[in-house]
């Protein structure tokens, strides 16, 4: 079974850049996630779908991050304009169900951003 | 709110020597707890978690862990360590009931195990 895709797996920009990462979950898990983790610090949920409806993005800063998950399979995160703080690994995660009760959670090889 | 917090940043051991990485959780209601591990420029894996029922939880690659309700712990034991368990290592909840699945993670262990 193929896991979590991401791509690109490195990307070095310059503040005020935009710049997009890509998810594609395991085949048929209805939720996906993406997690923000800097440097010496535990992953941070930036947002949260089911299917392609959002279902938690109160932790995305929305001026400046949007993302989209259409069709309900394959997710787009993007950064316009890019801060040096938004340095970090996006992580991309998914889950077969609506990820409550515990569900386990399987997450890509990340997207590493460094902002210059 | 809820809130992980891993009480050592770094653990360095000795190869075949015992480990326990600690993890203590804030939360009003009931809890899922997980341990997740990360290797270099890797993302994270799940070694083991917590549901409900037998307080001992079994993982893989050796590791159990015990969650402890009333000092509100979840601690990460393994008996005999290897060079290829050196990774950052994730403990994290959610809530128990009613819950959208998100992940509260703590500030994460770096475990060195050293020859």
């Amino acid at each position: 079974e193929a896991g979590v895709a991401q791509s690109p797996r490195y990307k070095i920009i310059e503040k005020r850049q935009s710049v997009a990462f890509w998810c594609n979950p395991i085949s048929g898990h209805a939720t996906l996630y993406w997690y923000q983790q800097i440097l010496g610090q535990g992953p941070k949920l930036l947002i949260q779908f089911q299917n392609n409806g959002v279902v938690d993005d109160s932790q995305l800063p929305k001026d400046r991050f949007s993302a989209e998950r259409l069709k309900g399979v394959d997710s787009t995160l993007k950064i316009q304009p890019a801060k040096l703080e938004d340095s970090a690994v996006y992580l991309c995660a998914s889950s077969l169900l609506a990820g409550g009760r515990g569900e386990t959670q399987y997450f890509g090889p990340g997207t590493r951003l460094l902002v210059l | 709110a809820q809130s992980v917090t891993q009480l050592d940043s770094q653990v360095p051991v000795f190869e075949e020597a015992p480990v326990e990485l600690r993890c203590n959780y804030s939360s009003s209601v009931s809890v899922y707890l997980f341990w997740y591990v990360q290797y270099p420029n890797q993302g994270l894996q799940l070694l083991l978690k917590y549901l409900s029922g037998s307080t001992l939880v079994k993982g893989i690659n050796g590791f159990e862990a015990e969650f402890n309700k009333s000092q509100t712990s979840f601690h990460l034991r393994k008996p005999s360590v290897h060079i290829s368990d050196t990774a950052e290592y994730f403990c994290a909840v959610t809530l128990g009931s009613g819950n959208t699945g998100k992940l509260i993670f703590g500030q994460g262990t770096t475990l060195q195990v050293k020859p």
